[in-house]
């Protein structure tokens, strides 16, 4: 069965320059998170949506990452006038109700020059 | 604040060896633990999970072990394959968040 899907895979961008990576859930799946995976680091938390609603986005770093989840399906994380220390992989993961296992995507990794 | 951290960075294993890696964690409201594996240009990959009131759990060829005593989470991988190399998470849930917490990671090399 399909899983987690990311695209793009790969997204160089300019500093300054504002990109969108999107993420496709498990089907069915309520429950959806975004994290942050610096090199040789662990996944950090970003966001959290059940459904589409935003219920903690406590770990965004900061006022420049935005996202959004408007039919509680399709989720887009957004990332404004982008630095350097923005670079890193972004994975998203759903979860289906009443469990605790989430599913990740592949990941998108960013580079940011 | 709270923490998931590795003993090791990196564990290398003959191949049909056994293999543990070990985690420690600090949050004692921790209610749900997780170790994943994540291969080079994947996201993590579920192994097998265990909640805080069990202190061992067997899947296949992999146990986890828990001593909340001392707040201690070991992955044990039995008879390594060269498929187990890899880079293993450990993460930790508090049941008050949704969120999961992550270990920097271990990366096991399997030597054959």
């Amino acid at each position: 069965g399909a899983g987690v899907s990311q695209s793009p895979r790969y997204k160089v961008a300019k500093r300054g320059q504002d990109v969108a990576l999107r993420c496709d859930p498990i089907s069915g799946h309520v429950s959806l998170f975004w994290y942050q995976q610096a090199l040789g680091q662990g996944p950090e938390f970003l966001t959290y949506f059940q459904n589409e609603a935003q219920l903690d986005k406590s770990g965004l770093p900061s006022d420049r990452f935005f996202a959004e989840r408007p039919e509680g399906s399709v989720s887009t994380l957004k990332i404004q006038r982008t630095q350097q220390e923005d670079s890193a992989v972004y994975l998203c993961a759903s979860r289906k109700r009443q469990t605790n296992e989430q599913f990740f995507g592949p990941g998108t990794r960013l580079t940011v020059l | 604040g709270e923490s998931v951290g590795l003993h090791l960075p990196t564990l290398s294993v003959q191949e049909g060896d056994n293999s543990i890696i070990n985690c420690a964690y600090s949050n004692s409201a921790s209610d749900y633990f997780i170790w994943y594996k994540q291969e080079s240009g994947k996201g993590p990959q579920f192994i097998i999970d265990i909640r805080s009131n069990m202190d061992k759990r067997q899947g296949q060829r992999v146990t986890v072990l828990l001593n909340k005593t001392v707040k201690h989470l070991s992955l044990q991988i039995a008879a390594t394959q060269p498929g187990d190399s890899a880079v293993y998470f450990c993460a930790e849930n508090d049941g008050g968040n949704e969120k999961l917490t992550f270990g920097t990671g271990t990366r096991l090399t399997i030597i054959p």
